[in-house]
């Protein structure tokens, strides 16, 4: 079976950092993304790892730990517009799997 | 420039019509997918395609169907089988599939309404 847990909700500080954790369980895994999503637009992409370790981009980091099945994304120094939801998302066997992602509210 | 073109964005249907969803990219990715979105939810996979003439379901292909006879283009049909179509549809891409170094493309999606 193919599952991938995120927590639903996060809220965090403006300035602060938040982390977002994914835990995975596919079939197959051939790398993992991280999107940001606002409503009713397309996900935009944030990070891949593929192998073990930590993706540092700017204010975003991604950590994977294949043998755990365990992955987070690390946001730093947060703004006001970073307040949307965040997906963690698998490549199994030839197909992108999606977790339900987490919504992400920062207050001032 | 090189990307996903979904249209319409916004579409309204009585219940019991079948309605088609277009899709076109002009990236030359060889694989396609669809996907489904409900309010607070992630995207959950209808059907995808690995090459041309050839698709397979995903997790939640009931209702739906799809063609894929030019690289470019995979419409998808929302059937008056589908119980509860009103959702937001995202077509996406990517070279071939089952890999993540070249990324995926989204289209910007697709809202449709069955009232």
């Amino acid at each position: 079976g193919q599952n991938i847990d995120q927590p639903t909700e996060m809220t965090a500080t403006e300035g602060a950092i938040v982390q977002i954790n994914c835990t995975y369980q596919t079939s197959g895994f051939n790398g993992l993304f991280w999107y940001q999503q606002h409503a009713g637009e397309a996900p935009t992409f944030l990070s891949y790892n593929v192998l073990d370790g930590l993706e540092e981009k700017g204010r975003f980091s991604s950590f994977l730990s294949r043998s755990k099945g365990y992955s987070y994304l690390l946001l730093k120094e947060l703004q006001m517009k970073d307040s949307a939801s965040y997906l963690c998302a698998v490549i199994g066997y030839n197909k992108l799997i999606f977790g339900a992602g987490t919504r992400l509210a920062v207050h001032p | 420039d090189g990307g996903i073109t979904q249209s319409p964005k916004y579409l309204f249907r009585k219940e019991g019509q079948n309605v088609t969803l277009s899709c076109e990219q002009n990236l030359n990715h060889d694989a396609m997918y669809w996907y489904r979105q409900d309010p607070g939810q992630g995207l959950r996979l209808i059907y995808y395609s690995q090459i041309v003439n050839d698709f397979q379901k995903g997790d939640i292909a009931e209702g739906y169907s799809v063609s894929r006879e030019k690289k470019e283009s995979f419409p998808l049909t929302v059937t008056s089988a589908q119980k509860n179509p009103t959702a937001f549809y995202l077509c996406a891409s990517s070279i071939v599939s089952g890999r993540g170094d070249y990324g995926y493309t989204f289209g910007s999606g697709t809202r449709l309404t069955v009232v």
